[in-house]
């Protein structure tokens, strides 16, 4: 059965740095996410890409993220400047086209990249 | 007002009983509605889409009430394999929108 793939598992850095965290969508998906969980609390959306181009963020999606798509399988999330508060679990998801009344909304989650900022 | 809000729980029940878990959310604009579950520290896993009609797949059914904002899952005859945290999660699907909304979630142990 087709996954997400996220790399690393766990990432550990130093307040300041930057740090690139991957993403392999499901192949034939064309609609890519990140989300992020913060210990104990609930999963938290930052952005959708669709299309070469950010579709959707929220407002925890200031400057200091970015998203990219390199290639035609890789999908990153950076942080440019990392805060404390940035630990979290990072989850990439993605999601086929979607059609009327089908259900390929559905979206289907990595199993998440540790982020610890210390 | 929370925008999709679930009791935390955690409901411990045990093995062959059957659990329900609510949930409300508050954007009338939601169009698509999930139930995923997440184990400790692992990545939500979707469950099942929720539809208008409502749905069933195998020991698990999910119900939508669209007027009260409100959605239901039922699960019967559980299992110690079903002890995990169930979260209710919504989306506006305007376009260019599919953000989902996630509840904080229930949890569930299920005990021998």
């Amino acid at each position: 059965e087709p996954e997400v793939t996220q790399t690393p598992s766990h990432q550990v850095t130093q307040m300041g740095q930057e740090v690139i965290l991957r993403c392999v969508p499901i192949s034939n998906h064309l609609y890519f996410y990140w989300y992020r969980q913060i210990l104990g609390q609930k999963v938290e959306f930052l952005v959708s890409f669709y299309n070469n181009e950010i579709s959707e963020k929220s407002e925890i999606f200031d400057d200091q993220f970015s998203v990219e798509r390199p290639d035609g399988s890789n999908f990153t999330l950076k942080i440019r400047s990392t805060k404390l508060e940035d630990s979290a679990m990072y989850f990439c998801a993605s999601s086929g086209r979607g059609t009327s009344g089908g259900t390929t909304y559905e979206q289907y989650f990595g199993p998440g990249t540790r982020l610890t900022v210390t | 007002r929370k925008e999709v809000e679930q009791d935390p729980g955690p409901f411990n029940v045990p093995e062959g009983a059957t659990v329900a878990f609510n949930c409300t959310y508050s954007n009338s604009a939601s169009q698509s509605f999930f139930w995923y579950r997440q184990d400790c520290r692992k990545e939500p896993k979707l469950l099942m889409s929720v539809y208008s009609s409502g749905n069933e797949d195998g020991r698990f059914t999910a119900q939508l009430n669209r007027a009260s904002q409100y959605i239901s899952l039922l699960i019967r005859d559980s299992k110690l394999s079903d002890s995990a945290t169930y979260l209710c999660v919504v989306s506006s699907l305007d376009t260019g929108r599919r953000a989902l909304t996630f509840g904080s979630g229930t949890r569930l142990q299920v005990q021998p």
